[in-house]
């Protein structure tokens, strides 16, 4: 089945550090990728998304490179900022196994970012 | 952007009552709704996909007699959470996508926080 593995947080950075959070993913098929972001108090919200290999998402300063060989879907962010304290879940679209015919997501743990001042 | 609402935002109920989540998207048609439910310091696990007019498919190991769903119209799908008991307390997250592609987003609802005491 498909799985997404992040790396465990919490994170802890300074502001106008460099962040990383580090995305693997296990897929049957060719997934999309996703990054969602979770302010807290906050629903889920789209951060970027890459649809196929190669592709490079970004939004908001984040990117994210959709590789194939290594399975990986890494977040970069060159510079964080306090109001990026937020929790990220790295997570892929495939079709549904369970016969619902539709696109399912499949979500990493999350890890939770804390930037300081 | 696309919003997806809930309701109500947070609900306390007594073991053995049932309890009913609203998630409405409220400027496009929801071809397919998810229920998704949020632990602690985890990551979301699927319970199931609706689909508008159709019967819900549920995820393994998701009761579906327990869960009752109803995707009554491409606006408006309810989760029924049925004689709850205090382990059935969790935070409950629905989504809403307006197609069937790969790679469509899916938009969160703000979640449920369910405490059955």
């Amino acid at each position: 089945g498909n799985s997404v593995t992040q790396m465990e947080g919490p994170v802890t950075l300074s502001e106008e550090a460099f962040l990383t959070i580090n995305c693997t993913y296990t897929a049957t098929g060719y997934p999309s990728l996703f990054w969602y972001v979770q302010y807290p108090g906050e629903g889920l919200q789209l951060l970027l998304k890459a649809t196929k290999a190669d592709d490079k998402g970004s939004n908001k300063g984040f990117e994210a490179t959709y590789r194939k060989e290594t399975t990986s879907f890494h977040l970069e962010k060159g510079s964080v900022q306090v109001s990026d304290s937020a929790v990220y879940f790295c997570a892929l679209s495939d079709l549904g196994y369970s016969g619902a015919g539709s696109y399912q997501l499949t979500f990493g743990k999350g890890t939770k970012l804390s930037v300081i001042p | 952007g696309a919003v997806v609402s809930q309701h109500p935002s947070r609900v306390i109920c007594k073991s053995g009552t049932s309890v009913k989540i609203e998630c409405r998207s409220l400027d496009f048609q929801a071809t397919t709704m998810f229920w998704y439910r949020q632990f602690p310091k985890q990551s979301l696990m699927l319970m199931a996909t609706s689909n508008e007019g159709s019967k819900a498919t549920y995820e393994q190991g998701v009761e579906k007699d327990k869960f009752l769903i109803n995707h009554a119209s491409l606006t408006l799908s309810t989760l029924t959470v049925t004689s709850a008991h205090p382990e059935d307390s969790s935070f409950y997250i629905c989504s809403a996508n307006a197609g069937a592609e790969p790679g469509e987003t899916q938009y969160f609802g703000p979640g449920t926080r369910l405490l059955v005491l």
